[in-house]
């Protein structure tokens, strides 16, 4: 199967819910990364985890090294949030990518 | 901030002709990266360099060779463009260790 499978490929929210992405990880992975591209096309960090949990402002992460997932959670989610999200596993030598989930926050 | 450069932002090729894309990094970073996005499989690595003189193939090195001539510069380089190769193209920097990529703006490029 495919190194790094991403979950739900698509996403819409309400103003003000939340909702969680997942990347799961066919092999055991040394750490991941989450970006969000942005309408231009710009690909932003989020986070790198090398295990446990991260937290900035509405985002939070998870990176479960032994079970092979990692989850992004988006609380109080804004219209600025929309755009496609990333995760990437980092193998060691290299990063993988997810397909990604597009997300649209409505109003 | 990491700043990593690409050029052009913008290029149409004719199929069978010779594509140069070019990366600049402002980092001092060792390891730097190409790859490409497309609808439905999100970013594909290409080829990847561990510093000067350095290029190693990725997962979809076909059609694509690579050059890293100093520290600050990495090329991706297509001998006879086709038009499976349209695609996006994002160069990225990073530092062994440390994990984290930082990427260019993404150069837009479609093969007639």
């Amino acid at each position: 199967g495919m190194p790094v499978e991403q979950n739900p490929p698509a996403l819409s929210l309400y103003e003000g819910a939340e909702s969680g992405l997942r990347c799961n990880f066919s092999t055991t992975m040394k750490g991941v990364q989450w970006f969000q591209q942005n309408h231009r096309g710009r690909l932003i960090t989020l986070f790198y985890l090398a295990q446990g949990t991260k937290e900035n402002g509405r985002l939070k992460s998870t990176f479960n090294s032994k079970e092979r997932y990692s989850t992004l959670h988006i609380k109080d989610a804004q219209l600025e949030d929309s755009g496609t999200y990333f995760c990437a596993s980092n193998s060691g030598t290299y990063q993988r990518f997810g397909t990604g989930t597009k997300l649209q926050v409505v109003p | 901030e990491a700043a990593v450069t690409q050029s052009p932002r913008n290029k149409v090729a004719v199929t069978g002709g010779k594509v140069t894309l070019s990366c600049n990094q402002t980092n001092n970073h060792n390891n730097m990266y190409w790859y490409r996005q497309d609808t439905g499989h999100g970013l594909r690595l290409i080829h990847y360099s561990y510093g000067a003189g350095s290029t190693e193939k990725g997962d979809i090195p076909d059609g694509y060779k690579a050059s890293r001539p100093s520290q600050e510069n990495f090329s991706l380089i297509l001998e006879l463009a086709t038009p499976s190769q349209t695609s996006v193209y994002f160069c990225a920097s990073g530092e062994t260790g440390q994990n984290t990529l930082y990427f260019g703006a993404g150069t837009r490029l479609s093969v007639l």
